[in-house]
């Protein structure tokens, strides 16, 4: 599984919008990235995945590079809900039978 | 999405004891899952891939013996951590997937407390 590396902490104004980096420069073909939160004290939440297009669902935005090497997660309003460690992924999608292997993520502080 | 459901949430008991936490694939069918352990401000790490009908695969360092895992059926995975002592008491997280995306679902964790 590819490597991938975060900034530790980041903070973000109430209302706006959060971009959260992520390197994973030794991805490889089959690998997709994807995305999880953690809210304190509860368990991950998925948020979004993709392989080399961006994507987009209700609760953020992923855009990836055109050599894979790097994306960003976009949470486009960032509420004070959202402060949480976000951790990307570069894994291969088995269909759920892959174990997933957790880096230290990026502490989003959402700030009023 | 997919649900998971854990119990209990939060579990005390005394060293020497024996502890069991339930994980559930509420609304689909899990023939693998996943318990994580998670000690204060670090992250989550893998302790062993449940397969459903069979053996449970451990991560280098985990005890097989201690920590005994059971997938007996498609939608409930156990962990038990036997003899637990205070360093085992931590955050116990387990997660399954659904074969059509390969997003995982996690359960809501189990806190353990050992006296």
């Amino acid at each position: 599984d590819a490597k991938t590396t975060q900034p530790p902490s980041m903070d973000c104004a109430e209302g706006r919008a959060a971009n959260l980096p992520c390197n994973h420069s030794t991805i490889s073909g089959n690998e997709y990235v994807y995305w999880y939160r953690q809210i304190h004290s509860q368990g991950p939440q998925y948020i979004i995945h993709g392989l080399k297009n961006n994507e987009t669902n209700e609760m953020a935005s992923l855009i990836i590079t055109e050599d894979r090497k790097s994306s960003t997660l976009i949470l486009p309003h960032a509420t004070l809900r959202d402060t949480a460690v976000y951790y990307c992924i570069a894994e291969p999608n088995s269909g759920g039978y892959q174990k997933v292997t957790f880096g230290t993520g990026t502490k989003l502080q959402v700030i009023p | 999405g997919a649900v998971v459901s854990q119990h209990p949430s939060r579990v005390i008991c005394k060293s020497g004891t024996s502890v069991k936490i339930e994980c559930r694939s509420l609304d689909f069918q899990a023939t693998t899952m996943f318990w994580y352990r998670q000690f204060p401000k670090q992250s989550l790490m893998l302790m062993a891939t449940s397969n459903e009908g069979s053996k449970a695969t451990y991560e280098q360092g985990v005890e097989k013996d201690k920590f005994l895992i059971n997938h007996a059926s498609l939608t409930l995975s156990t962990l038990t951590v036997t003899s637990a002592h205070p360093e085992d008491s931590s955050f116990y997280i387990c997660s399954g997937g659904t074969p059509n995306t390969g997003e995982l679902f996690f359960g809501e964790g189990s806190r353990l407390t050992v006296l």
